[in-house]
């Protein structure tokens, strides 16, 4: 069973602060990355993808992967109460381009 | 931007009716996908499509789901015989290569 682990939160920081989100994946042969932000009732939105080893920056946003320890990570720069939300990993399945989604972590950013 | 449209937004529907879920990807991708996620769960693979057939299948998707490409344009989801447990939210996918998903806005589909 391919798992996708995060932590559910909710984590909580204040606005302007660094919000860092991680997870954890049960597959070595998934290639494919990404962050989905959840507002609740609403579809999931794609935030950031990477595929290589190393950080990748977006804006606000900065993905970090690190394969050989099988972790993913989203770090939330200037963090604003718009980005209240919550936050999903998914992973693609190798050889495939369905993806493996983690429960989400949600953040509650603190005017 | 291009979107991926999804109807109804909600459907409620007896135990035991046949639903279609129908969905609108966007018109240059070529891979699309159903997903659900039932209430605080989390979202999960049920089929993708790719030229004209199903290209993989999760084990939640079983004789009970169908999906079809009538047209073209449309991409649907049709439940037989739906369960209590067949209550979540449905969202359709697409993809142009191997970049992340545009997700559909969702059906919220509840069994009664």
């Amino acid at each position: 069973q391919k798992e996708v682990e995060q932590n559910s939160g909710p984590l909580s920081v204040p606005e302007g602060a660094i919000a860092s989100l991680n997870c954890t994946y049960s597959d070595r042969g998934s290639q494919s990355f990404f962050w989905y932000r959840q507002y609740s009732g609403k579809s999931p939105e794609l935030i950031m993808s990477i595929y290589s080893n190393g950080d990748k920056e977006d804006g606000r946003f900065t993905a970090q992967l690190n394969k050989a320890s099988q972790y993913v990570s989203l770090l939330i720069r200037d963090s604003q109460p718009s980005d209240s939300a919550t936050y999903l990993c998914a992973v693609n399945e190798p050889g495939a381009n369905n993806l493996f989604f983690g429960t989400g972590t949600r953040l509650t950013v603190i005017p | 931007e291009p979107e991926v449209t999804q109807t109804p937004s909600h459907q409620v529907t007896q135990m035991g009716q046949e639903v279609i879920l129908r969905c609108v990807p966007i018109s240059n991708h070529l891979y699309f996908y159903w997903y659900r996620q039932i209430l605080g769960q989390k979202v999960e693979f049920l089929v993708s499509f790719y030229n004209n057939e199903i290209s993989e299948k999760s084990e939640i998707f079983d004789d009970q789901f169908s999906v079809e490409r009538p047209d073209g344009s449309n991409f649907t989801l049709k439940i037989r015989s739906t369960k209590l447990e067949d209550s979540a939210m449905y969202f359709c996918a697409s993809i142009q290569n191997t970049d992340g998903y545009t997700f559909g806005s969702g059906t919220r589909l509840t069994v009664v």
